[in-house]
């Protein structure tokens, strides 16, 4: 979906180097969310963002942090990659209602594919 | 906690029907959703069902809904080459105020000429 962006769409680096995945929306949403893609696994959340002063940690949060620069920008972050987070990263992005149309439904972005040597 | 399953593959041949099932262990899932993705391509949205509703239609997308066995399906109808994609299912899961959703592994559907 041309309104989620992200970059870089791919990106390979090495052990112990610290990523930055970002991610900007025009749908003027205000909950956003950054999911991990590996084969066979489905897709599972990592952190969330209800607006910008309210950051959740997902399933799997354990090596990441996120920063909520602004409602349409949500960036992640691997302080020090490691070969097991190498996968695909989806940022996506929901309405709550704060538009008076209430729906939730999550819309994603074409994905970073993330390799750690 | 919830639990979203579906088969990994399915081929069918160029005009034939194609059914992806998806099964879901949390019957309290308000709306369960079909995302598609292509080959380097993120997750797109192809329809959604709410929890009390039977049936969607949507051109050639017919979504059924079993909640008494927690059956979920996606059938297309004149199946296409470019239909060739990875369809996940997913369940909502409400928790406090966030709509969680709890996808499936993905199935892998390929269409021949």
């Amino acid at each position: 979906d041309a309104d989620v962006t992200q970059t870089p769409r791919n990106r390979i680096t090495k052990t112990g180097k610290r990523i930055m995945l970002e991610c900007s929306q025009t749908k003027g949403h205000d909950r956003m969310y950054w999911y991990r893609q590996d084969p066979g696994l489905g897709l599972r959340l990592i952190y969330y963002s209800f607006d910008v002063k309210d950051i959740n940690k997902g399933e799997i949060s354990d090596g990441y942090s996120v920063s909520r620069q602004a409602q349409a920008k949500f960036s992640l972050s691997l302080e020090s990659a490691i070969p097991n987070q190498t996968a695909l990263y989806f940022c996506a992005t929901s309405d709550s209602g704060t538009s008076g149309v209430f729906t939730d439904t999550q819309y994603f972005g074409p994905g970073t594919r993330l390799t750690v040597l | 906690g919830e639990d979203v399953e579906q088969s990994l593959f399915l081929s069918v041949r160029e005009g034939d029907s194609s059914v992806i099932n998806c099964t879901y262990t949390d019957s309290s899932s308000t709306y369960l959703y079909w995302y598609k993705q292509e080959p380097g391509a993120g997750l797109q949205l192809l329809t959604y069902i709410f929890s009390n509703m039977d049936m969607k239609q949507d051109q050639r997308l017919t979504v059924l809904l079993n909640k008494k066995d927690k059956h979920l399906s996606l059938r297309i109808a004149d199946t296409q080459t470019g239909d060739s994609a990875i369809y996940f299912c997913a369940a909502d899961k409400t928790d406090t105020g966030f709509q969680k959703l709890v996808f499936g592994t993905g199935t892998r559907l390929l269409v021949s000429p």
